[in-house]
């Protein structure tokens, strides 16, 4: 069975510093990795995807994820934090065979941004 | 307008009753999921759906019912609500040719 885990529950850093969230997975095979932010109050929102070819992989709003299989992990960066970052970040993991739709979220880590 | 809806967005009921939640999506999408969200544990899938008329289990089904006789529709029954299933829940849809799944707003609901 697939499994995320996602070290960090709680992480706060300053306003334009650089951000790591960390994600690492249990799956078999090559793994679908996505990482979803949820503002407060609201739905998740796709940051990036990572499926196969470039382990470093652009998502939206200045993210980027790095996929290292022989690590299992699939961390998010951001080179300088915004206010607006701040916000609950998942990473999930899918199976790479099509048709097979279950994503396994991780618990979760909240981004706290300090002026 | 466009897109994923969840209705209602907030919602109180007592223990034993029943409660539905409704998900509606615009884009026609094949899949739908629905999910709960409790600290700790993230996200967890209760039922998803590849069609109409196509639904299957996930993780934590117990206690939900759902159905899905309209392409865009799919909503999860409470047949008689506890206290546990005090959460929120998100909907979700997916395109069959792409793997992004689109949520909804969610739909905070309490059991007292």
């Amino acid at each position: 069975a697939q499994s995320v885990t996602q070290p960090d529950i709680h992480i706060t850093v300053s306003e334009g510093a650089s951000l790591e969230l960390r994600c690492n997975y249990s799956y078999g095979a090559t793994p679908y990795l996505f990482w979803y932010v949820q503002s407060p109050g609201q739905g998740l929102q796709l940051l990036l995807k990572y499926f196969s070819g470039d382990t470093l992989v652009q998502g939206i709003k200045g993210f980027e994820a790095e996929f290292k299989r022989s690590q299992s992990s699939f961390n998010l960066r951001k080179p300088s934090v915004h206010w607006s970052d701040a916000a609950e970040y998942f990473c999930a993991v899918g199976a790479s065979n099509f048709g097979n739709e279950k994503l396994t979220f991780g618990t979760g880590t909240r981004l706290t941004i300090i002026p | 307008d466009a897109g994923i809806t969840q209705s209602p967005r907030y919602k109180i009921t007592e223990t034993g009753r029943q409660v539905t939640l409704m998900c509606h999506q615009t884009w026609s999408h094949s899949y739908m999921f629905w999910y709960r969200q409790d600290l700790g544990h993230g996200l967890r899938l209760i039922y998803y759906s590849a069609a109409a008329d196509i639904t299957d289990k996930g993780e934590v089904p117990d206690g939900y019912v759902v159905s899905r006789s309209k392409t865009e529709n799919f909503p999860l029954t409470l047949e008689s609500a506890t206290r546990s299933q005090t959460s929120v829940y998100f909907c979700a849809s997916r395109n069959r040719e792409r793997d992004e799944q689109f949520f909804g707003p969610g739909t905070r609901l309490t059991v007292l």
